[in-house]
């Protein structure tokens, strides 16, 4: 069974710094591109950054990027986040996602809630 | 910057037949944007219903499909049922590893 399973999420100060998790299971983690997406308190999803399976390729929304910073480690089986400079408008619940056939998500994980407040 | 648009809001009968639409501020959602579909429940995280335009995801009923209807691509629930009330998300891939999501239909079934 396909199991992702998000930590690091928390309360943090605008201008801090917060690094997420992400621990996958029950596939061959290597062989799949992986995707990060959030979404705010009563809105919609927002596609964050994605990863290549060997970390050739990276992508960032441009709401994120020079602050954001996406990694894997595949002999971990685990997908990171490093988030900087956070804003209030950061403020989301962020899963972990894996990108299957057809460029799609396929597999969700459960979300972790991060605060941006002072 | 690229928008894509679904109705804010649908309703529909139990037993009845529904279909959201996906589409671009600018141009016409075509299989090259391997357009997916994401049903999502309060508190919970989103399901994958559809990938790749009409791909049913494993453990998806038959009522649930995907097309591409004039310039956008289409969810259509048919038979709804009191569960399929929720929020359905689409998404499209505008290639170099980046994606867009719709802002999300509520569905309300009564």
């Amino acid at each position: 069974e396909v199991q992702l399973v998000e930590s690091g999420g928390g309360l943090v100060k605008p201008g801090g710094s917060l690094r997420l998790s992400c621990a996958a299971s029950g596939f061959t983690f290597s062989s799949y591109s992986m995707n990060w997406v959030r979404q705010a308190p009563g809105k919609g999803l927002e596609w964050v950054s994605s990863i290549s399976s060997s970390s050739s390729y990276i992508y960032y929304a441009d709401s994120v990027k020079g602050r954001f910073t996406i990694s894997r480690d595949n002999a971990k089986n685990s997908l990171y986040l490093q988030m900087n400079s956070l804003r209030a408008e950061d403020t989301a619940v962020y899963y972990c996602a894996r990108i299957g056939v057809g460029n799609t998500v396929d597999y969700w994980g459960q979300g972790t809630l991060v605060t941006v407040s002072s | 910057q690229t928008v894509v648009t679904q109705e804010p809001s649908f309703s529909v009968s139990p037993g009845g037949t529904v279909t959201l639409t996906c589409g671009l501020s600018s141009g016409s959602v075509s299989t090259s944007y391997y357009p997916s579909w994401y049903q999502q429940t309060p508190g919970q995280a989103p399901r994958t219903l559809i990938y790749s335009t009409n791909t049913r995801s494993s453990g998806v009923p038959d009522r649930f499909s995907g097309s591409i209807l004039g310039n956008k691509a289409a969810l259509t629930i048919t038979g709804a049922q009191a569960d399929d009330e929720s929020d359905y998300y689409c998404v499209l891939y505008m290639g170099s590893g980046h994606w867009v999501f719709g802002g999300g239909t509520k569905l309300t079934v009564l």
